[in-house]
């Protein structure tokens, strides 16, 4: 069974700081990898994605994928109070659709 | 970027009445639609993965007697709770894209509450 873990949080940082998150999956054969940002009672909404090993920067965004550790994480630099929410981290085994985790929640202090 | 509309936002509703919920790709051909169920601080759970002018391929658990999905176009898919209990009082978001291994794209969810 694919699995995707996540710690559920939350992870407290002040304002300014890197925020730092990581997410496990299982299934080595996973091709395409996605973090999603949803605030309490809305809908996610598509961060950042990644296919390749290594670093990839949008903003204050960056993904990170290892695929032989079978790890992804984000990082948020920079982070602001509104970037406090859940982060979700979904992972796609080619034609499947998305295994998603359960989340972490960031809180960004002031 | 691509924009997926869902409707109702919210919807109330009597015990054993049916619901219908609508999701659209407004600008651009969705060959798979998802639709998903999330509880109050649970992660999303796949309910069924619907295909334009096929049926549903539901996720073990759900039922599809109860969970109607129907994907008629390239751009629509709906989702119908039949007699609906308390119990499936949820927060239910539709997604949509283009090509496998695209990016997702989500609705904004439709808040269903049973009394």
């Amino acid at each position: 069974q694919k699995e995707v873990e996540q710690n559920s949080g939350p992870l407290s940082v002040p304002e300014g700081a890197i925020a730092s998150l990581n997410c496990t999956y299982s299934d080595r054969g996973s091709q395409s990898f996605f973090w999603y940002r949803q605030y309490s009672g809305k809908s996610p909404e598509l961060i950042m994605f990644i296919y390749s090993n290594g670093d990839k920067e949008d903003g204050r965004f960056t993904a990170q994928l290892n695929k032989a550790s079978q790890y992804v994480s984000l990082l948020i630099r920079d982070s602001q109070p509104s970037d406090s929410a859940t982060y979700l981290c979904a992972v796609n085994s080619g034609y499947s659709t998305l295994t998603f985790g359960k989340g972490t929640m960031l809180l960004v202090s002031p | 970027g691509a924009v997926v509309s869902q409707h109702p936002s919210r919807v109330i509703c009597k015990s054993g009445t049916s619901v219908k919920i609508e999701c659209r790709s407004l600008d651009f051909q969705a060959t798979t639609m998802f639709w998903y169920r999330q509880f109050p601080k649970k992660s999303l759970m796949l309910m069924a993965t619907s295909n334009e002018g096929s049926k549903a391929t539901y996720e073990q658990g759900v039922e599809k007697d109860k969970f109607l999905i129907n994907h008629a176009s390239l751009t629509l898919s709906t989702l119908t709770v039949t007699s609906a209990h308390p119990e499936d009082s949820s927060f239910y978001i539709c997604s949509a894209r283009k090509d496998p291994n695209e990016k997702l794209f989500f609705g904004s969810g439709t808040q269903l509450s049973v009394l």
